[in-house]
Protein backbone atom coordinates (compact mmCIF):
# COMPACT_ATOMS: atom_id res chain seq x y z
CA UNK A 1 0.00 0.00 0.00
CA UNK A 2 0.99 3.44 0.13
CA UNK A 3 3.43 4.70 2.48
CA UNK A 4 3.92 9.25 2.76
CA UNK A 5 7.22 10.23 4.22
CA UNK A 6 8.01 13.43 5.57
CA UNK A 7 10.41 15.35 6.55
CA UNK A 8 11.75 16.96 8.59
CA UNK A 9 10.07 16.11 11.76
CA UNK A 10 10.33 19.79 13.45
CA UNK A 11 11.51 23.31 12.19
CA UNK A 12 12.82 26.07 13.42
CA UNK A 13 13.20 29.31 11.65
CA UNK A 14 12.83 33.11 12.42
CA UNK A 15 9.95 35.50 11.41
CA UNK A 16 10.62 36.25 7.47
CA UNK A 17 12.55 33.41 7.07
CA UNK A 18 11.41 30.55 4.17
CA UNK A 19 10.20 26.81 5.21
CA UNK A 20 10.14 24.01 3.58
CA UNK A 21 9.07 20.64 4.39
CA UNK A 22 9.12 17.59 1.68
CA UNK A 23 7.71 14.71 1.09
CA UNK A 24 8.26 11.47 -0.72
CA UNK A 25 5.14 8.64 -1.41
CA UNK A 26 5.63 5.23 -2.52
CA UNK A 27 2.80 4.86 -4.63
CA UNK A 28 3.06 5.72 -8.37
CA UNK A 29 -0.64 5.70 -8.35
CA UNK A 30 -1.48 8.56 -6.24
CA UNK A 31 -2.59 11.93 -8.10
CA UNK A 32 -4.15 13.87 -5.24
CA UNK A 33 -1.65 15.94 -2.69
CA UNK A 34 -3.07 18.15 -0.42
CA UNK A 35 -1.48 19.74 3.07
CA UNK A 36 -3.27 20.31 6.07
CA UNK A 37 -1.91 23.06 8.89
CA UNK A 38 -3.02 21.84 12.48
CA UNK A 39 -2.60 23.77 15.65
CA UNK A 40 -2.54 22.46 18.86
CA UNK A 41 -5.73 21.37 19.94
CA UNK A 42 -7.44 22.42 16.84
CA UNK A 43 -8.89 20.36 13.25
CA UNK A 44 -6.36 19.88 10.59
CA UNK A 45 -7.51 22.49 8.23
CA UNK A 46 -6.64 22.37 4.24
CA UNK A 47 -4.42 24.94 3.30
CA UNK A 48 -3.55 23.71 -0.29
CA UNK A 49 -3.56 20.79 -2.78
CA UNK A 50 -2.38 19.53 -5.77
CA UNK A 51 -3.27 17.07 -8.70
CA UNK A 52 -0.30 15.39 -10.62
CA UNK A 53 -1.29 16.80 -13.66
CA UNK A 54 0.30 20.46 -12.31
CA UNK A 55 3.80 20.98 -11.22
CA UNK A 56 3.43 23.44 -9.43
CA UNK A 57 1.01 25.02 -7.37
CA UNK A 58 0.95 28.74 -5.76
CA UNK A 59 -1.32 30.70 -3.35
CA UNK A 60 -0.02 33.99 -1.55
CA UNK A 61 2.50 33.20 0.85
CA UNK A 62 2.23 29.21 0.39
CA UNK A 63 3.53 27.18 -2.45
CA UNK A 64 3.57 23.15 -3.15
CA UNK A 65 5.60 21.55 -6.20
CA UNK A 66 5.29 18.00 -7.18
CA UNK A 67 7.93 15.90 -8.82
CA UNK A 68 6.00 12.91 -10.37
CA UNK A 69 9.12 11.40 -11.44
CA UNK A 70 10.97 11.26 -8.37
CA UNK A 71 7.43 10.74 -6.58
CA UNK A 72 7.88 13.78 -3.99
CA UNK A 73 5.73 16.66 -2.90
CA UNK A 74 7.21 20.52 -1.13
CA UNK A 75 5.73 23.19 1.09
CA UNK A 76 7.26 26.26 0.65
CA UNK A 77 6.43 28.65 3.52
CA UNK A 78 8.27 32.47 2.44
CA UNK A 79 8.26 35.38 4.70
CA UNK A 80 7.15 32.88 7.71
CA UNK A 81 4.88 34.93 10.20
CA UNK A 82 4.46 33.66 14.13
CA UNK A 83 0.91 32.45 13.20
CA UNK A 84 2.30 30.32 10.54
CA UNK A 85 4.12 27.78 13.80
CA UNK A 86 2.19 24.88 13.56
CA UNK A 87 1.89 20.87 12.52
CA UNK A 88 2.03 20.42 9.37
CA UNK A 89 0.81 17.41 7.46
CA UNK A 90 1.32 16.28 3.76
CA UNK A 91 -0.76 13.60 2.41
CA UNK A 92 -1.49 11.33 -0.58
CA UNK A 93 -4.37 9.89 -1.95
CA UNK A 94 -5.51 7.57 -5.27
CA UNK A 95 -8.62 7.50 -7.25
CA UNK A 96 -9.34 4.31 -8.65
CA UNK A 97 -13.02 2.62 -9.89
CA UNK A 98 -15.78 2.09 -6.81
CA UNK A 99 -13.79 4.43 -4.67
CA UNK A 100 -12.65 7.89 -3.75
CA UNK A 101 -9.79 6.40 -2.39
CA UNK A 102 -8.71 7.67 1.20
CA UNK A 103 -5.63 9.90 2.38
CA UNK A 104 -2.30 8.25 3.57
CA UNK A 105 -0.64 11.33 5.92
CA UNK A 106 2.64 11.44 6.91
CA UNK A 107 3.80 12.03 10.04
CA UNK A 108 3.88 15.86 10.56
CA UNK A 109 6.25 18.56 10.49
CA UNK A 110 6.32 20.51 13.40
CA UNK A 111 6.94 24.14 12.62
CA UNK A 112 7.93 27.23 15.03
CA UNK A 113 8.33 30.26 13.88
CA UNK A 114 10.02 32.77 16.37
CA UNK A 115 9.93 36.50 16.05
CA UNK B 1 -22.23 27.92 7.00
CA UNK B 2 -21.43 25.29 9.40
CA UNK B 3 -18.13 23.18 9.09
CA UNK B 4 -18.03 19.34 9.82
CA UNK B 5 -19.46 19.32 13.57
CA UNK B 6 -18.42 16.15 15.68
CA UNK B 7 -19.86 15.19 18.99
CA UNK B 8 -19.02 14.65 21.86
CA UNK B 9 -15.75 16.44 21.93
CA UNK B 10 -14.48 14.74 24.68
CA UNK B 11 -14.84 11.01 26.40
CA UNK B 12 -13.67 8.83 28.90
CA UNK B 13 -14.23 5.57 28.94
CA UNK B 14 -13.00 2.21 30.80
CA UNK B 15 -11.87 -1.08 28.89
CA UNK B 16 -14.13 -3.31 27.59
CA UNK B 17 -16.94 -0.53 27.20
CA UNK B 18 -18.08 0.56 24.10
CA UNK B 19 -18.36 4.33 22.53
CA UNK B 20 -20.16 5.63 19.45
CA UNK B 21 -18.76 9.08 18.16
CA UNK B 22 -21.25 11.58 15.75
CA UNK B 23 -20.34 13.27 12.80
CA UNK B 24 -22.71 15.77 10.87
CA UNK B 25 -21.21 16.85 7.16
CA UNK B 26 -20.77 20.05 6.12
CA UNK B 27 -24.17 20.93 3.96
CA UNK B 28 -24.03 19.17 0.77
CA UNK B 29 -21.31 17.35 1.30
CA UNK B 30 -22.43 13.34 1.02
CA UNK B 31 -19.10 11.05 1.67
CA UNK B 32 -17.70 10.95 4.88
CA UNK B 33 -14.47 9.66 6.29
CA UNK B 34 -12.99 8.63 9.61
CA UNK B 35 -9.88 8.86 10.71
CA UNK B 36 -8.07 7.87 14.14
CA UNK B 37 -4.58 10.62 15.40
CA UNK B 38 -2.42 9.29 17.95
CA UNK B 39 -0.87 11.90 19.81
CA UNK B 40 2.87 12.83 17.81
CA UNK B 41 1.00 10.99 14.23
CA UNK B 42 -0.50 11.47 11.27
CA UNK B 43 -4.37 10.70 10.97
CA UNK B 44 -4.97 7.11 9.88
CA UNK B 45 -7.79 6.28 7.97
CA UNK B 46 -10.40 3.77 9.19
CA UNK B 47 -14.15 4.12 6.92
CA UNK B 48 -15.37 6.23 4.32
CA UNK B 49 -18.90 6.31 4.08
CA UNK B 50 -21.02 7.48 0.75
CA UNK B 51 -24.60 7.46 0.34
CA UNK B 52 -25.26 4.56 3.08
CA UNK B 53 -22.69 2.31 1.97
CA UNK B 54 -19.09 1.21 2.75
CA UNK B 55 -16.41 2.90 0.06
CA UNK B 56 -13.52 2.33 1.60
CA UNK B 57 -11.73 0.39 4.97
CA UNK B 58 -8.60 1.12 6.27
CA UNK B 59 -6.54 -1.60 8.75
CA UNK B 60 -8.64 -1.66 11.61
CA UNK B 61 -10.09 -4.60 13.55
CA UNK B 62 -13.67 -5.57 13.69
CA UNK B 63 -14.26 -3.98 16.72
CA UNK B 64 -14.38 -0.71 14.65
CA UNK B 65 -17.84 -0.43 12.57
CA UNK B 66 -19.30 2.87 10.74
CA UNK B 67 -22.87 3.80 9.14
CA UNK B 68 -23.75 6.36 7.69
CA UNK B 69 -28.01 8.07 7.49
CA UNK B 70 -29.88 9.17 4.67
CA UNK B 71 -29.25 13.09 6.29
CA UNK B 72 -25.50 11.97 5.77
CA UNK B 73 -24.54 11.79 9.30
CA UNK B 74 -22.52 9.10 10.36
CA UNK B 75 -21.32 7.77 13.38
CA UNK B 76 -18.51 5.13 14.44
CA UNK B 77 -18.77 2.78 16.91
CA UNK B 78 -15.62 1.09 18.35
CA UNK B 79 -16.71 -2.48 20.93
CA UNK B 80 -14.33 -3.77 23.82
CA UNK B 81 -12.01 -0.85 24.21
CA UNK B 82 -8.51 -0.99 24.34
CA UNK B 83 -6.32 1.29 26.42
CA UNK B 84 -4.08 1.50 22.55
CA UNK B 85 -7.88 2.96 21.30
CA UNK B 86 -7.07 6.45 22.73
CA UNK B 87 -6.74 8.74 20.36
CA UNK B 88 -8.41 11.74 18.64
CA UNK B 89 -11.09 10.48 15.73
CA UNK B 90 -11.23 12.97 13.47
CA UNK B 91 -14.14 13.10 10.95
CA UNK B 92 -13.62 14.56 7.63
CA UNK B 93 -16.50 15.17 4.44
CA UNK B 94 -16.01 15.90 0.87
CA UNK B 95 -18.67 16.05 -2.00
CA UNK B 96 -19.63 12.89 -3.26
CA UNK B 97 -22.09 12.51 -6.12
CA UNK B 98 -21.09 13.05 -9.51
CA UNK B 99 -17.66 13.79 -8.47
CA UNK B 100 -17.29 10.85 -6.34
CA UNK B 101 -14.39 9.74 -8.30
CA UNK B 102 -12.36 13.07 -8.69
CA UNK B 103 -9.73 14.54 -6.12
CA UNK B 104 -11.77 16.44 -3.99
CA UNK B 105 -10.79 18.28 -0.51
CA UNK B 106 -11.45 16.38 2.41
CA UNK B 107 -12.88 19.05 5.43
CA UNK B 108 -12.29 17.83 8.88
CA UNK B 109 -14.43 18.77 12.50
CA UNK B 110 -12.43 18.91 15.35
CA UNK B 111 -12.94 15.43 16.78
CA UNK B 112 -13.53 13.28 19.15
CA UNK B 113 -10.64 13.22 22.27
CA UNK B 114 -11.28 9.89 23.60
CA UNK B 115 -9.23 8.80 26.82
CA UNK B 116 -9.82 4.69 27.69
CA UNK B 117 -8.68 4.33 31.51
Amino acid sequence: GENVEQHPSTLSVQEGDSAVIKCTYSDSASNYFPWYKQELGKRPQLIIDIRSNVGEKKDQRIAVTLNKTAKHFSLHITETQPEDSAVYFCAAKKVYGGSQGNLIFGKGTKLSVKP
Amino acid sequence: DAGVTQSPTHLIKTRGQHVTLRCSPISGHKSVSWYQQVLGQGPQFIFQYYEKEERGRGNFPDRFSARQFPNYSSELNVNALLLGDSALYLCASSLGGQTLYSNQPQHFGDGTRLSIL
